[in-house]
């Protein structure tokens, strides 16, 4: 089946710092969209980008879709204690004829840690 | 909005024993979804309702597993004769539908709720 690989795993930062974090996938999507989730909670949609090459900014939430439709990226800039979470990312497939079918296809995660 | 609900957000249970979740997608949205998510993965597709049409299944479905959503708004999903290895968070998520007004670029993106939680002792 569709695997997207994310990475880093985790990452340990300072408050204040930029955050970088990607996704890469063997197949083409038609959608990417960006989560959060905090422990014991749903994941919460923080961004969804439509157009291969569109960059689309949330606050200091910045993020991507490749041009080669197989991979985004996401950057947090001016980090905070509370961007500490668990970072999603997850994509469409298009189907044949253009329709979505609409299942997600979710990356492993990125644990964040902001140290103030 | 109201967001997308759940419950119960906590179920323990004995293996062998029948669980009931239940979802309820914000207003208008058509469209509802079920993942799985076990300790340190993304949350996993199991099936996908338009209106109240069950448009596609995961083979994580096994027959042990049934999802319903007979009106087309609430839904719920049943895990007969659980096992320990369906421990995990149930999330369900909903999608309004294309092309009405300020919801025409947003069909794709899904609302998650807070999940039930399932342990199978």
């Amino acid at each position: 089946g569709q695997q997207l690989n994310q990475s880093p795993q985790s990452m340990f930062i300072q408050e204040g710092e930029d955050v970088s974090m990607n996704c890469t996938s063997s197949s083409i999507f038609n959608t990417w969209l960006w989560y959060k989730q905090d422990p014991g909670e749903g994941p919460v949609l923080l961004i969804a980008l439509y157009k291969a090459g569109e960059l689309t900014s949330n606050g200091r939430l910045t993020a991507q879709f490749g041009i080669t439709r197989k991979d985004s990226f996401l950057n947090i800039s001016a980090s905070i204690p509370s961007d500490v979470g668990i970072y999603f990312c997850a994509g469409q497939l298009m189907y044949a004829g253009g329709t979505s079918y609409g299942k997600l296809t979710f990356g492993q995660g990125t644990i964040l840690t902001v140290h103030p | 909005d109201t967001g997308v609900s759940q419950d119960p957000r906590h179920k323990i249970t004995k293996r062998g024993q029948n669980v009931t979740f239940r979802c309820d997608p914000i207003s208008e949205h058509n469209r509802l979804y079920w993942y799985r998510q076990t300790l340190g993965q993304g949350p996993e597709f199991l099936t996908y309702f338009q209106n109240e049409a069950q448009l596609e299944k995961s083979r994580l479905l096994s027959d042990r597993f049934s999802a319903e959503r007979p009106k087309g708004s609430f839904s719920t999903l049943e895990i007969q004769r659980t096992e320990q290895g369906d421990s995990a968070m149930y999330l369900c998520a909903s999608s309004p539908p294309p092309g009405q007004g300020r919801l025409a670029v947003r069909y794709n993106e899904q609302f998650f709720g807070p999940g039930t939680r399932l342990t199978v002792l």
